[in-house]
């Protein structure tokens, strides 16, 4: 399966502020999806990041708060805007290469706001 | 009610028992079937991927969907302090769309 790498792999914010995380993939992938996950709960899917559009986002989650890129077939960026102590989690990019293949996931990225 | 049932653990076995993970689902329109496994500080590491009943083994791993009571399983046969982690259930009906259970972390002592 494909090698996916996520950067950074944690990184400790201060509130208000923001970063982008990047996922990049040893080669082309169909989708690519980027989920969250926090203690004790269920990964969530944020949204599915398509090539050269808008990213296709999930029920409780906006553009603004998550602009996604993807520019190619191998990699993706989130960005997690305007950071607060409840966005604390891991964030975490997988590839598939079609509805119906498995989806294969990066180590994430774990980040805390202060 | 949750869509995907799993129980958080942790369940601790000794080394060369024969683990039993389980979830349940109520949504009958899932088709896919997947059990993912994640150390600590890492991604989910695909193990099983499965469509519609029945069983499917791959070395010390087997996975059994039941759609008929809506319960999945995954046997660790000879478990080994390697296996210990946490393990997700992941069910889909045949979109990209995954519905992950919360894991059950299993320790395995030597």
């Amino acid at each position: 399966s494909a090698v996916i790498s996520q950067k950074p792999s944690r990184d400790i914010c201060q509130r208000g502020t923001s970063l982008t995380i990047q996922c990049q993939v040893d080669s082309q992938v169909t989708m690519m999806f980027w989920y969250r996950q926090q203690p004790g709960q269920s990964l969530t899917l944020i949204a599915t990041a398509n090539q050269g559009s808008e990213a296709t986002y999930e029920s409780g989650f906006v553009i603004d708060k998550f602009p996604i890129s993807r520019p190619n077939l191998t990699f993706s960026t989130l960005t997690v805007s305007n950071m607060s102590p409840e966005d604390s989690s891991i964030y975490l990019c997988s590839v598939a290469q079609g509805d119906n293949q498995p989806q294969h996931f990066g180590d994430g990225t774990r980040l805390s706001i202060l | 009610q949750k869509e995907v049932e799993q129980d958080p653990g942790p369940l601790s076995v000794p080394e060369g028992a024969i683990v039993s993970l389980n979830c349940t689902y109520s949504n009958s329109a899932f088709q896919y079937f997947m059990w993912y496994r994640q150390y600590s500080r890492k991604g989910p590491e695909l193990l099983m991927y499965t469509y519609s009943s029945g069983n499917k083994e791959d070395g010390r791993f087997t996975a059994q969907v039941d759609k008929s009571s809506k319960y999945i399983s995954l046997f660790i046969r000879d478990s080994q302090p390697s296996d210990s982690a946490t393990y997700l259930c992941a069910m889909s009906g045949g979109t990209y769309k995954y519905i992950f259970g919360t894991g059950t972390r299993l320790k395995v002592l030597a």
